[in-house]
């Protein structure tokens, strides 16, 4: 058990250009959360996934921003045509059972910089 | 709009002192409460979670939860300086997904 696992730890892009993080959940965890988290801000939920299912987006996630989880394994969030908005700390999470019960592992997060 | 606020300091602590980090929720219903410690640059690390009214102890911290007050709060004893961090609050508004607040910087003074 290493814990999430994401990559790249940090990203910089120019503005237009698109952007694909990893997520790499605990082995056994079913379950996998994306979340994002500006400066001085709280993390803020973008979406999750019960094994390879999309259960909940929110509407943060404009149609810029997908999210797939092949298998039910690993998870990864794409944005297209970055913008300089999109900058900020990309958190994945993951959990045996129903998050809110318990709370969440997160990874070490993948550190966007739109310029 | 389901909120989670916290007063976002910074809060300074001397050495050995009580830290008291507090947070209010919006909805009566909530079911489970979080607090969550952040480094700089670092990502959450969750250390302790509460679900029913009163105390929880774990070590040098206890969480204190008052659903009647919508009020949760976290006390750090014999507060260290690596204790210096961001203390995020976060609440299950009774589905998969936690609701974050802004976060208490927290700086222990030596």
């Amino acid at each position: 058990d290493t814990g999430v696992s994401q990559n790249p730890r940090h990203k910089i892009t120019k503005r237009g250009q698109n952007v694909t993080f990893r997520c790499d959940p605990i082995s056994e965890h079913n379950r996998l959360y994306w979340y994002r988290q500006t400066l001085g801000q709280g993390p803020e939920f973008l979406t999750y996934f019960q094994n390879e299912a999309q259960l909940e987006k929110s509407r943060l996630l404009s149609d810029r921003f997908s999210a797939e989880r092949p298998k039910g394994s690993f998870s990864t969030l794409e944005i297209q045509r970055t913008e300089q908005g999109d900058s900020a700390m990309y958190l994945c999470a993951s959990s045996l059972v129903a998050g809110g019960d318990y709370g969440y592992t997160f990874g070490s997060g993948t550190r966007l910089t739109v310029v | 709009q389901k909120e989670v606020e916290q007063n976002s300091g910074p809060l300074s602590v001397p050495e050995g002192a009580i830290a008291s980090l507090n947070c209010t929720y919006s909805d009566r219903g909530s079911q489970s409460f979080f607090w969550y410690r952040q480094y700089s640059g670092k990502s959450p690390e969750l250390i302790m979670f509460i679900y029913s009214n009163g105390d929880k102890e774990d070590g040098r911290f206890t969480a204190q939860l008052n659903k009647a007050s919508q009020y949760v709060s976290l006390l750090i004893r014999d507060s260290q300086p690596s204790d210096s961090a961001t203390y995020l609050c976060a609440v299950n508004f009774g589905n998969e997904k936690l609701t974050f607040g802004t976060g208490t910087r927290l700086t222990i003074i030596p």
